[in-house]
């Protein structure tokens, strides 16, 4: 499975935009880039994926190199409710692999006031 | 909808104590997974269900068994706890994709909170 690397944290301030980096380098031609976030004793919660190109939803915007071998989630006005733990995860699209996820560790994002 | 359930939400057993944890779900998905997290780490995945009546292994299955005798059910059962499987369990659920480039998100359950004494 191809492995993502994120920073171990960042910080933000309250309603000013955050882009969280992750680099996938061996990423192959069939990989979803998918991004969940974990708020503070919660299960984790989708927010974003995509596969070659840039994607907006109501949550984030999802900014993909050309080369694909790395990403970069943003979210235009951090909220403190958006402290929380951000994973990058590449899922292979090949049925038979059930549609995994592979979780690393994440980047802790606080926000401050 | 309720989404994806878990139960119990916390637990408390002695080494060698057995327990099943029980996760359902009501959007009649077809996949559904177990997950473990243990502190300060990522979510790894213990085994999955891809439809009713199967099950497979994922990244650390040993210890653990599964049964998905319902397709809105999914049991998670320690035979024999070890103080090791201290951790807090997550189902999640999805619908199912049976082409290249199916794009469905994984639900995640609240999670079980369990501490092997």
């Amino acid at each position: 499975d191809a492995k993502t690397t994120q920073p171990n944290s960042m910080e933000s301030n309250e309603e000013e935009p955050v882009h969280l980096p992750c680099n996938h380098s061996t990423i192959s031609g069939t990989d979803y880039i998918h991004w969940y976030r974990q708020l503070p004793s919660q299960g984790p919660e989708y927010v974003i994926h995509g596969l070659t190109s840039n994607v907006n939803n109501r949550m984030a915007s999802l900014a993909i190199a050309e080369d694909r071998k790395s990403s970069t989630l943003i979210l235009h006005r951090a909220t403190l409710r958006d402290a929380a733990v951000y994973y990058c995860i590449l899922r292979p699209t090949i049925y038979n692999q059930g549609g995994k996820l592979i979780f690393g560790q994440g980047t802790e994002l606080s926000v401050k006031p | 909808n309720a989404g994806v359930t878990q139960t119990p939400k916390f637990r408390v057993l002695k080494t060698g104590q057995s327990m099943t944890l029980l996760c359902a779900q009501d959007m009649n998905h077809e996949y559904m997974y177990w997950y473990r997290q243990d502190p300060g780490m990522g979510l790894r995945l213990i085994h999955y269900s891809v439809g009713e009546g199967t099950t497979a292994k994922g990244e650390v299955p040993d210890g653990y068994n599964v049964s998905r005798l319902k397709k809105q059910n999914f049991l998670l059962g320690l035979e024999s706890a070890a103080p090791s499987q201290t951790s807090v369990y997550f189902c999640a659920s999805r619908p199912t994709g049976r082409s290249v480039g199916n794009q469905e998100t994984q639900y995640f359950g609240p999670g079980t909170r369990l501490l092997v004494l």
